[in-house]
């Protein structure tokens, strides 16, 4: 059974570029979350769907963030524009009920030069 | 802000010798998980522990609940160099569909 697919493992792009991520979840999974992680931050919820409904974005840090769930098979998170800042590895992650447990992918980290 | 403080930040011993990670958390759980993440890779679920639970084994892990302390500890028995990574408690802060992550204790095993 595949897990989480994360797609591109790696981006490099130039300050003020859109980037988009992309994410495949576990079939079947309700749940679908984006994280950030850095070294100063840690790992922070940036957003969760359920059933392809934002459920809580509070996490998102501006509106150059935004997320979506077209089907069940397939989410984005894209910065527009992108900075420096927003350097990272990004994971998405999904579950069949909630918070427990979550399936994660293997990120994107993302370089904004 | 982050629910779940892991300790200590980094750990090194030898194969064959135990590692305890302990983990505080500041507000009601239903449950209390530890995750696994190694180089450049997602995190792994290990075990899930629920408020009503005071200890739990899978394989070489055990991991203990106290809720009156808010804590929670992970032993990792007679390690191996496999067992090398970042190792994460997350809580539900009470029934929340979310997760709050620690920042992990950096697990190094010598061979």
């Amino acid at each position: 059974d595949a897990g989480v697919i994360q797609s591109p493992r790696h981006e490099v792009t130039e300050m003020g570029q859109e980037v988009t991520l992309r994410c495949k979840p576990i079939s079947g999974h309700d749940y679908l979350f984006w994280y950030r992680q850095t070294m100063m931050r840690g790992l922070e919820l940036l957003i969760y769907f359920n059933n392809n409904v934002p459920i809580d974005d509070s996490g998102m840090p501006e509106d150059r963030f935004s997320a979506k769930m077209p089907n069940a098979s397939f989410s984005t998170l894209k910065i527009q524009p992108s900075e420096p800042r927003d350097s990272a590895v990004y994971f998405c992650a999904s579950s069949d009920r909630g918070p427990q447990p979550q399936h994660f992918g293997d990120g994107t980290r993302l370089s904004i030069l | 802000s982050q629910q779940g403080e892991e300790d200590p930040q980094a750990l090194s011993i030898q194969e064959g010798e135990n590692a305890t990670m302990n983990c505080s958390y500041k507000t009601s759980i239903n449950n209390l998980q530890w995750y696994r993440q190694n180089s450049g890779r997602g995190l792994v679920h290990l075990i899930l522990i629920r408020s009503n639970e005071r200890e739990k084994h899978s394989g070489r892990l055990r991991v203990t609940l106290d809720t009156s302390k808010k804590s929670s500890s992970l032993l990792i028995t007679a390690s191996r160099a496999a067992d090398t990574a970042s190792y994460f408690c997350a809580t539900d802060g009470g029934g929340s569909e979310k997760l709050v992550f620690g920042k992990g204790t950096k697990l190094t095993v010598n061979p």
